[in-house]
Parts: structure tokens; sequence; C-alpha cells
């Protein structure tokens, strides 16, 4: 009965290899999210999705690329991965005009680049 | 650009004290102010909100207090217990109750470690 789950939870590879994050809510929100948190927990937005559509990208390398196969999924994949792209991934979702658009995270996916 | 900064990093309260987090705004389009908690190894969740047509909002031991004149807004945690030890984050979005799809921008984040 899990919300939003994201896999894998860890994450370890070398440089320049491409990983993927995957992303599922069951909530039957309409947007999704993904967002980055650094070293010092700092949050901050990557993209966004509503019904299948991207509606925000935060000036992200290109090397980033958020895909939705439904409103249901918004996988992450990276490609050429670099030293900087360790953090901790979390995917979200919400329904607009609920309660002020409270955002349900996952439980993160930590990604540590070698 | 910082658009919303939070104050202080990080925050010693022995239990039973008040622990309060205080956030600045600089976008005066943003209507909704909600407040994350996060506990290690997980993902944030929502603990309370408040939009500016209120000054103040209380849900248990948690109190939203906002001053829009000085686009300010803090969350005051009574009867602190070393259960509420996490990081805390304000936030801030705009288009609130309609069609906007809600970007947040998040405070730094705030450290709290309650002693017993």
């Amino acid at each position: 009965d899990t919300a939003v789950s994201q896999t894998p939870k860890y994450l370890v590879t070398q440089m320049g290899n491409d990983k993927s994050i995957k992303c599922e809510q069951n909530l039957g929100h309409d947007t999704m999210y993904w967002y980055k948190q650094d070293s010092k927990k700092f949050l901050k937005i990557m993209f966004s999705y509503n019904n299948k559509e991207l509606i925000i990208n935060e000036t992200v390398p290109n090397r980033f690329s958020p895909k939705s196969p439904d409103k249901a999924h918004l996988n992450l994949h990276i490609n050429s991965l670099e030293l900087g792209d360790s953090a901790v991934y979390f995917c979200a979702s919400s329904h607009p005009g609920r309660r002020g658009n409270e955002q349900f995270f996952g439980p993160g996916t930590r990604l540590t680049v070698l | 650009q910082q658009q919303v900064k939070q104050s202080p990093q990080s925050l010693i309260v022995q239990k039973g004290g008040i622990s309060i987090i205080n956030c600045a705004y600089e976008n005066t389009a943003f209507d909704y102010f909600p407040w994350y908690q996060q506990f290690p190894g997980k993902g944030p969740a929502l603990l309370i909100a408040i939009r500016p047509d209120v000054s103040e909002k209380k849900e248990g031991r948690f109190t939203i207090s906002f001053n829009k004149s000085a686009k300010q807004f803090s969350l005051h945690i009574m009867d602190s217990q070393p259960g509420d030890s996490a990081t805390y984050f304000c936030a801030a979005s705009t288009g609130a109750g309609g069609t906007s799809y809600g970007k947040l921008t998040f405070g730094q984040g705030t450290i709290l470690t309650v002693h017993p």
C-alpha cells in the first residue's frame, strides 16, 4: 500500500555509466516530480510532469531525461554519470488543488558515482 | 537565486522546550507556504501549511506564524519531544488553489535535535 515508491533505493556506479531510477505512485495523482537533494540536504526541483506532459524543467543538464509512460509512473534516466551527480533523488506526486497541492515524496534513491 | 531563506541551519532544544524556525521569502507571488519534516533515510512529508490570508495556523503542537508585510513565516514546535528530531524545510509556491502545478521552492533546511 506504498503511496510513492522508487527503485532502487541505493545505486552505486562508475563515472560515465548510464543508469535509471523508477518511480510509481498509486495515489491517482496527475502530477509527478523529481527532486535532487545534495549533501547539504538542499532540495531542488528538477522536473515535473502533468498527465505525462513535461511542465517544469529546471535547467537540468541534458544528460538527465525523464520519461513518463503513464501518469502513475515517472522514470529518470541519467547518461554519462559524473561525480557531481551523487545525491539523493526523490520522486513526488500531487494533485493540484488538493490541500494546496500537497506533495507526497517517495523514500529516495541514494546515487553514488565513483 | 535563493528565493526562500531559512534559519537556523541547526537547532538544539531540550525536551519540553519550544523550537522556532524562521523563513523569509522574496517573491510576492508566493501564496502557499508549507513546512515539510524529513527523518533520516526518508522522504520529506508535509507537516503543516498556511496561505497568506491568515496570520497563524495551529495543528497540535505545531504552529505557523505568517507575516505578509515582512515576507516572513515561522514554525513553532511547542513541548518539543525527542521524536521531533528531524530536518525541517520551509517552502513556498504559487497557485495553491488553482491549476498551477505546484513548483515548490525550498529553504535550506534546519536540523532539529531535541535532547531528552
